[in-house]
């Protein structure tokens, strides 16, 4: 089974603090994905990224950073928290070719 | 731009009772369509997908959705649902080849014994 894991299931940050989300994939996944998910919003992407080093800008990217340094571990960082990216954030990954996403658990980060 | 729209945030219904949750998509390319599901404090998983051929199809837990290009929809229904089916539904999107996924609002089943 395809296995996609994120490091906390909650987290509660304060303002301004620097936050690391950790997502690991072990399916040699080459696409990775982190999206964030709020109530009547649905989920949206914030970042993704097609290979080791590479990212892309998602829908959202502002106040938000990523770092793929190996193929199975993509990392979100928030740089300086802040109460509006209070939110569950789902991490997600695809082959490429058989058009389906695998998420993680999700992690409720709570900025205070 | 392209869009997913949910028309419905909530949907109760009753065991037993047959079930449609709907959604429409905007988009002036072929798209590939896909029907998530996501059960209470988990992740998001794959319940079935349109990617070309017949447009009825069948995925897991007796869910089937119709792809209607005219009408831009790709509706989801179960002819009868279980108290286990109680979860939120997401429809989403991909341009082919864009790679990424666009989702609609969500859909709230709840389902009453």
């Amino acid at each position: 089974d395809v296995k996609v894991t994120q490091s906390s299931r909650y987290l509660v940050k304060r303002t301004g603090e620097k936050v690391f989300l950790e997502c690991v994939q072990d399916m040699d996944h080459e696409n990775m994905f982190w999206y964030r998910q709020d109530p009547g919003l649905g989920l949206r992407l914030i970042y993704f990224s097609y290979d080791v080093k590479m990212k892309e800008k998602g829908d959202i990217p502002e106040g938000y950073s990523v770092s793929r340094e190996k193929k199975e571990r993509f990392s979100l960082i928030l740089e300086s928290a802040s109460t509006n990216q209070t939110s569950m954030y789902l991490c997600a990954s695809d082959s490429g070719g058989n058009y389906e996403q695998y998420f993680g658990p999700g992690t409720r980060l709570t900025v205070t | 731009a392209q869009s997913v729209t949910q028309l419905d945030s909530q949907v109760p219904v009753f065991e037993e009772a047959p079930v449609e949750l709907r959604c429409n998509y905007s988009s002036s390319v072929s798209v590939y369509l896909f029907w998530y599901v996501q059960y209470p404090n988990q992740g998001l998983q794959l319940l079935l997908k349109y990617l070309s051929g017949s447009t009825l199809v069948k995925g897991i837990n007796g869910f089937e959705a119709e792809f209607n290009k005219s009408q831009t929809s790709f509706h989801l229904r179960k002819p009868s649902v279980h108290i286990s089916d109680t979860a939120e539904y997401f429809c989403a999107a991909e341009i082919q080849g864009a790679q990424k996924l666009v989702f609609g609002q969500g859909t709230r089943l709840t389902i009453n014994p």
